[in-house]
């Protein structure tokens, strides 16, 4: 079974600043790795994915995150952060096979201060 | 990219009616669609697996006669909450698995926002 932990209920970060949003992982077997956006009243909007290969993984909007085995991290990072990037954020897990259940993060809301 | 449309975005009934809500997926063929509810301020919760031409799997503490699922085609799956009830106030999100995409890749609709008086 797989789990994820997103350590940060709620980030604050100055519009233009950089962002990481923190997400840790468990599983005893090979994962794929997604971030979501929610913004309000509306569903999840896939940001970005880790499937295989390189784990460097760029996704819509400016956000890129790392997939790092070692430490079993996928965070969110964002070079400079933009009002309309308020939102809430799902970092999910999977396991390998068809079958496995998509496994959500409580989710971190990242709030933009002008 | 792969569009997936839910109706009605939000609806608002009176206790003891039914609802139902209607999850498409517009440019491709789902054979697993999900069913999920969001407490306000939380994650989101698995209620149910709609399977095309099978009946439905329902996580556990989900009453199956309350949440109907019904996933007659490969493009549409509903959920009709029966005799609602204020508890039964939520938002609810489906969510669409594409047929031989790679990776357990899921694509959401906007949300229903029910709400029972």
């Amino acid at each position: 079974a797989q789990s994820v932990t997103q350590l940060d209920s709620q980030v604050p970060v100055f519009e233009e600043a950089p962002v990481e949003l923190r997400c840790n992982y468990s599983s005893s077997v090979s994962v794929y790795l997604f971030w979501y956006v929610q913004y309000p009243n509306q569903g999840l909007q896939l940001l970005l994915k880790y499937l295989s290969g390189s784990t460097l993984v760029k996704g819509i909007n400016g956000f890129e995150a790392e997939f790092n085995k070692s430490q079993t991290s996928f965070h969110l990072r964002k070079p400079s952060v933009h009002i309309s990037d308020t939102a809430e954020y799902f970092c999910a897990v999977s396991g390998p096979n068809r079958d496995d259940k998509i496994i959500f993060g409580k989710g971190t809301r990242l709030h933009i201060l002008p | 990219g792969a569009v997936v449309s839910q109706h009605p975005s939000r609806v608002i009934c009176k206790s003891g009616t039914s609802v139902k809500i209607e999850c498409r997926s517009l440019d491709f063929q789902a054979t697993t669609m999900f069913w999920y509810r969001q407490f306000p301020k939380q994650s989101l919760m698995l209620m149910a697996t709609s399977n095309e031409g099978s009946k439905a799997t329902y996580e556990q503490g989900v009453e199956k006669d309350k949440f109907l699922i019904n996933h007659a085609s490969l493009t549409l799956s509903t959920l009709t909450v029966t005799s609602a009830h204020p508890e039964d106030s939520s938002f609810y999100i489906c969510s669409a698995r594409v047929v031989g995409g790679a990776g357990n890749i899921q694509y959401f609709g906007a949300g229903t926002r029910l709400s029972v008086l």
